[in-house]
């Protein structure tokens, strides 16, 4: 049971352009939303994350949207740059075990 | 600051033979974690541990075994590989506090 569905698998998108990730959870009880980053031969990095009492948060070009009633968040990079072609991880947990469940990633492609 | 270190980075495993994948952590942290990667697949958690002499499961621990004796080593064996086994390992370690995870640098296994 796939319990953080994360879409699309891949994504190309120009440079300037505004890659958008999408993200849908099931599980009422998570209350932390992190994205990761992640650079071939690399680990995964938190670039950055959201708690269910605010709707949208914004870190340099990284802007997370939370929507609560509709259990979907997703990532949006203004002003996109090849350097930011990587995988991106969306995922959820829950503060009180932290266990974090991942969704299966977004290759994203930042073209020149 | 090291972080997460992760050993070996690389390694080739015939059939049938055992290693063990090293991770130490210099943060502090009490919980940790393994995960593997495999592609178009995200990350799945194989085992977790939330303090010196506590281990868990996660969602694909078949195959494999952990230990936590001391808060900064948490090494994963792999007991007679099998071809399943190839992929990325990564090793991960919290606070337990719901702020994120930091990751090695990742273990690429080949089992032929």
């Amino acid at each position: 049971q796939q319990q953080v569905k994360q879409s699309p698998q891949s994504l190309i998108v120009q440079k300037g352009g505004i890659p958008i990730i999408n993200c849908a959870y099931e599980n009422t009880a998570f209350d932390y939303f992190p994205w990761y980053q992640q650079f071939p031969g690399k680990g995964p990095a938190l670039l950055i994350a959201i708690r269910p009492d605010v709707s949208e948060k914004k870190e340099g070009r990284f802007t997370i949207s939370f929507n609560k009633s509709a259990k979907q968040f997703s990532l949006h990079i203004m002003d996109s740059q090849p350097g930011d072609s990587a995988t991106y991880f969306c995922a959820a947990s829950r503060s009180r075990d932290d266990k974090i469940i991942f969704g299966k990633g977004t290759r994203l492609h930042i073209l020149p | 600051n090291a972080g997460v270190t992760q050993t070996p980075k690389f390694r080739i495993l015939k059939i049938g033979q055992s290693m063990t994948l090293q991770c130490t952590q210099d943060m502090n942290h009490n919980y940790m974690y393994w995960y593997r990667q495999d592609p178009g697949m995200g990350l799945k958690l194989i085992y977790y541990s939330v303090g010196a002499g506590i281990t868990d499961k996660g969602e694909v621990p078949n195959g494999y075994n952990v230990s936590r004796s001391t808060t900064e080593d948490f090494p994963l064996r792999l007991e007679l590989a099998a071809p399943s086994q190839t992929s990325v390992y990564f090793c991960a370690s919290s606070t337990g506090q719901g702020y994120g995870y930091t990751f090695g640098s990742g273990t690429r296994l080949t089992v032929v």
